[in-house]
């Protein structure tokens, strides 16, 4: 099994340049996630989504925007970049039963922008 | 909001010095507490989940437990390969979402 697979693993942009993070899942999850790690920091969840066609708000969504239009495929588009979204952006997905929750990550985005 | 702090922010052991890791959280409506392993240059990937105050779970030399306003990571006899960095996250009544600590980094030397 893949299980969650990002695209692109490493990408420098400059300040003012948009680009699109891919993010994959191939266990029919249906909830799947955004999250940004800074250095030494935990993970910040910037959008996430419970199904297809649904996505909300996490809590540092500011610069970024997100679609889901199939079960799948949830990309992260950055629009504008500046030098505070460097960061290593992750992708998780879950199956969401009553009481589990158990996250699968990808293996992150490392993105600078200069 | 949910608040969750880890201590310490890092920890170098010797090869069989069993130490033990804080998760300290405030959340409203506790639905599970989560524990994340991550190697450098890799996603968290998952080790347990406590759901009320007395549970335990282990898993090889992990044990980990849960009380009303903590949770701790026991690391019993750690071994070079318990390298990484453990991150706790609680989930609250909102129930979409985890809230994650800054992780303890976690050096154990031969």
């Amino acid at each position: 099994n893949a299980g969650v697979t990002q695209t692109p693993k490493f990408r420098i942009l400059k300040i003012g340049q948009s680009m699109t993070l891919q993010c994959a899942q191939d266990m029919n999850h249906n909830y799947m996630y955004w999250y940004r790690q800074d250095p030494g920091m935990g993970l910040k969840l910037i959008y996430y989504s419970v199904g297809a066609g649904i996505t909300d708000k996490g809590e540092v969504p500011n610069g970024y925007n997100v679609s889901r239009s199939t079960t799948e495929d949830f990309p992260l588009r950055l629009e504008l970049a500046a030098p505070s979204q460097t960061s290593v952006y992750f992708c998780a997905s879950s199956y969401f039963q009553k009481n589990t929750g158990e996250l699968f990550f990808g293996e992150g985005s490392r993105l600078t922008v200069l | 909001e949910d608040q969750v702090t880890q201590s310490p922010e890092a920890l170098r052991l010797q090869e069989g010095e069993s130490s033990s890791l804080n998760c300290s959280y405030t959340v409203s409506g506790l639905r599970g507490l989560f524990w994340y392993r991550q190697d450098p240059g890799k996603g968290p990937e998952f080790l347990f989940t406590l759901y009320s105050a007395g549970e335990e779970k282990e898993k090889e030399r992990l044990k980990a437990t849960l009380t009303k306003k903590e949770s701790f990571l026991h690391i019993t006899a750690p071994k070079p390969e318990d390298s990484a960095t453990y991150l706790c996250a609680p989930r609250g009544a909102a129930g979409n979402k985890l809230t994650f600590g800054g992780g303890t980094r976690v050096l154990v030397k031969p």
